[in-house]
């Protein structure tokens, strides 16, 4: 069965400061996607990235960057140089083939409160 | 990546009424999926609709309490039956849209049962 993990449950940073988003995962299968997507206090669910598992590189785009490390199963996410509009919750996200139908899991989510 | 009109963002409903939630995408999908967001809680699927089969239902969740159609290939409802306050959540609707746009979600509809 497949897993994602986010231990940080609320984190509240100072504008302007660098803050880091962790996702830990599980899975059985070798081809599997990950995903971070942003929920701004509207609800709506916008999507950040998509990861799959032989891809290693990290990626940056603007402000945003992600670390996908396949030996520690993480695929961690940072902002650089917060601002009060990246207040919301983050989820990560998880899907493989072994789920059959693609569907997501998501972790319980990060609640990121940047303070100006 | 396709845009999806969900409706209606928000309701207030009578216990024991029943809600239709429409989700509409502007381009052909194959699979479409519901979920739910309790307050304070992470997303949980609810079904998977594929256009001219049965929905197919996560544990925890039966076809009489939330009945799916999915007509086409750019439309489908979720019907909250008989509701109780317990089913206060945000329901969003998603297409599966293979390449670099991932799976994109409604907007999503807001429901409070009194």
């Amino acid at each position: 069965a497949q897993k994602v993990t986010q231990a940080q449950t609320e984190i509240s940073v100072v504008e302007k400061e660098d803050v880091t988003l962790d996702c830990v995962y599980e899975t059985r299968d070798t081809t599997y996607y990950l995903f971070w997507y942003k929920q701004p206090p509207s609800g709506e669910l916008v999507f950040l990235i998509r990861r799959n598992s032989f891809d290693e590189q990290n990626e940056i785009s603007g402000r945003y960057s992600w670390n996908f490390q396949k030996s520690t199963s993480s695929f961690n996410f940072t902002i650089t140089a917060s601002q009060v509009v990246d207040s919301a919750v983050y989820f990560c996200a998880l899907t493989d083939s072994g789920a059959g139908s693609y569907q997501l899991t998501f972790g319980k989510g990060t609640k990121l409160s940047v303070i100006p | 990546s396709a845009v999806i009109s969900q409706k209606p963002s928000r309701d207030i409903c009578q216990r024991g009424t029943s809600l239709t939630i429409q989700c509409q995408v502007d381009s052909q999908v194959t699979m479409m999926f519901w979920y739910r967001q309790q307050p304070g809680q992470s997303l949980t699927l609810i079904a998977t609709a594929n256009q001219g089969s049965e929905a197919t239902y996560e544990s925890g969740f039966v076809i009489d309490k939330f009945p799916i159609s999915r007509p086409n290939l750019t439309f489908s409802t979720l019907t909250v039956s008989n509701m109780s306050p317990e089913d206060s959540s945000i329901y969003l609707c998603s297409v599966d849209e293979t390449g670099a746009y991932g799976y994109t979600f409604g907007s999503g509809t807001r429901l409070t049962v009194v």
